[in-house]
């Protein structure tokens, strides 16, 4: 039972180049949320999607982008990283929404330099 | 402005030595609280929903209540396991599809 997992774990990038963050879920649950954590900020959603081609911005959208062209996947795309991105995102998803219970992935810690 | 302020920020108890976490909201309207535990390094896991005043659950050694203003997560008797940040998060009734979440209370059970 692998549950959500995400990839890399760790990244280290420079200002400006693109990279993308993926997020993976077995379970077939519809719902899938993207998070940052940061100190001071605690857990801030950027986006979420509430089934494969049907997406949302968040609280904190600027500078992110997603898709889910397949129920099982999430990815998260920093199109011109910044510094202000340096964070860990974590991917959750969940059965039937926000108020149904949200799994976590384990994280991914993205460093931009 | 919705706002989630847990306290303390950070805790540190003998084993055995019970204790609470408080977090209080101020919000539009609240549709449910969740309770989360998170180790280093880790994704949050899930330990608890409330969506009522009054309402409590309890698992092993943790109690969750819920009041119109604030929710308490009791420990009880707690072990060094029991270590983690503990965070609490609203959803609202308007905006639902998003959960604020609280900065946390970083818990440390000394043996």
């Amino acid at each position: 039972d692998a549950g959500i997992t995400q990839s890399p774990r760790y990244k280290i990038t420079e200002t400006g180049r693109q990279v993308t963050l993926m997020c993976h879920q077995t379970w077939s649950h519809s719902y899938m949320f993207w998070y940052r954590q940061d100190l001071g900020h605690g857990l801030r959603l950027i986006y979420y999607s509430a089934a494969a081609d049907i997406t949302d911005k968040g609280e904190v959208p600027d500078g992110y982008v997603v898709s889910r062209s397949k129920t099982e996947n999430f990815p998260l795309t920093l199109e011109s990283a910044t510094r202000s991105q340096t964070s860990v995102y974590f991917c959750a998803d969940s059965l039937a929404g926000p108020s149904d219970t949200q799994y976590f992935g384990p994280g991914t810690r993205l460093t931009v330099l | 402005e919705d706002q989630v302020t847990q306290s303390p920020e950070a805790l540190r108890l003998q084993e055995g030595e019970s204790s609470s976490l408080n977090c209080s909201y101020t919000v539009s309207g609240l549709r449910g609280l969740f309770w989360y535990r998170q180790d280093p390094g880790k994704g949050p896991e899930f330990l608890f929903t409330l969506y009522s005043a009054g309402e409590e659950k309890e698992k092993e050694r943790l109690k969750a209540t819920l009041t119109k203003k604030e929710s308490f997560l009791h420990i009880t008797a707690p072990k060094p396991e029991d270590s983690a940040t503990y965070l609490c998060a609203v959803q609202l009734i308007q905006g639902a599809q998003k959960l604020v979440f609280g900065q946390g209370t970083r818990l440390t059970i000394n043996p």
